[in-house]
């Protein structure tokens, strides 16, 4: 199994201003996500987190609005910048286990509340 | 691009009963999640699925590969199962998911 703490768990920012959210796995795990869940809506990727190189980002994210980083196999941070209304939203991190029986498990999440 | 079909959105149930959560998908998968999401956000993946069935204390999850169907069951309903249940499937070996838009149950005493 893999136990992931997110911190903040929940955030209120004001509009322009940037939030980083960290995410720490308690052991090494292969594949780092990074997700979104807007009020309402179902869970949507932002991009995968890669070990010492840039992110991989899903269509309609861009990194300069959703900076990542993944300098090990047991921490990433996404940073959520230039804060909008429209950015309020759970955000989760996921990780996977590349073995036989490969199952995916989520953090916490963090909610954020922009005004 | 696959889509995930859940049904029904919304679900009361009264406590005791039994409850089943639909989930259908347009394309060929490796493998299908079912996830608990609580009030305050928080996931826990309850079954990963590639084929047949998984039991796990009250909760069922079945799935027909041929059909591109799976169900979630839980016997003996109780108000703490109260959640968002969530589909979602994976192709391929790259493990990125593609979510249903969950069902809420709510489970009154």
């Amino acid at each position: 199994s893999a136990v992931i703490s997110q911190k903040p768990s929940r955030d209120i920012c004001q509009r322009g201003t940037s939030l980083t959210i960290q995410c720490q796995v308690d052991s090494q795990v292969t594949m780092m996500f990074w997700y979104r869940q807007q009020p309402g809506q179902s869970l949507t990727l932002i991009a995968t987190a890669n070990q010492g190189s840039e992110a991989t980002y899903e269509s309609g994210f861009v990194i300069d609005k959703f900076p990542i980083s993944r300098p090990n196999l047991t921490f990433s941070t996404l940073t959520v910048s230039n804060l909008s209304p429209e950015d309020s939203s759970i955000y989760l991190c996921s990780v996977a286990k590349v073995r036989v029986a490969d199952t995916q498990y989520f953090g916490p999440g963090t909610r954020l509340t922009v005004l | 691009k696959n889509e995930v079909e859940q049904s029904p959105q919304n679900l009361t149930a009264q406590e005791g009963e039994f409850i089943t959560i639909n989930c259908s998908y347009s394309v060929g998968i490796s493998a299908l999640h079912w996830l608990q999401q609580h009030p305050g956000g928080g996931i826990v993946s309850l079954f990963m699925l590639s084929s047949g069935k998984k039991k796990h204390g009250r909760l069922i999850a079945t799935i027909n590969i041929q059909e591109k169907h799976s169900s979630l069951h839980i016997t003996a309903s109780h108000p703490r199962d109260s959640a968002v249940y969530i589909c979602a499937v994976s192709g391929g070996s790259n493990y990125k998911l593609t979510f249903g838009k969950g069902t809420l149950l709510t489970v009154n005493p």
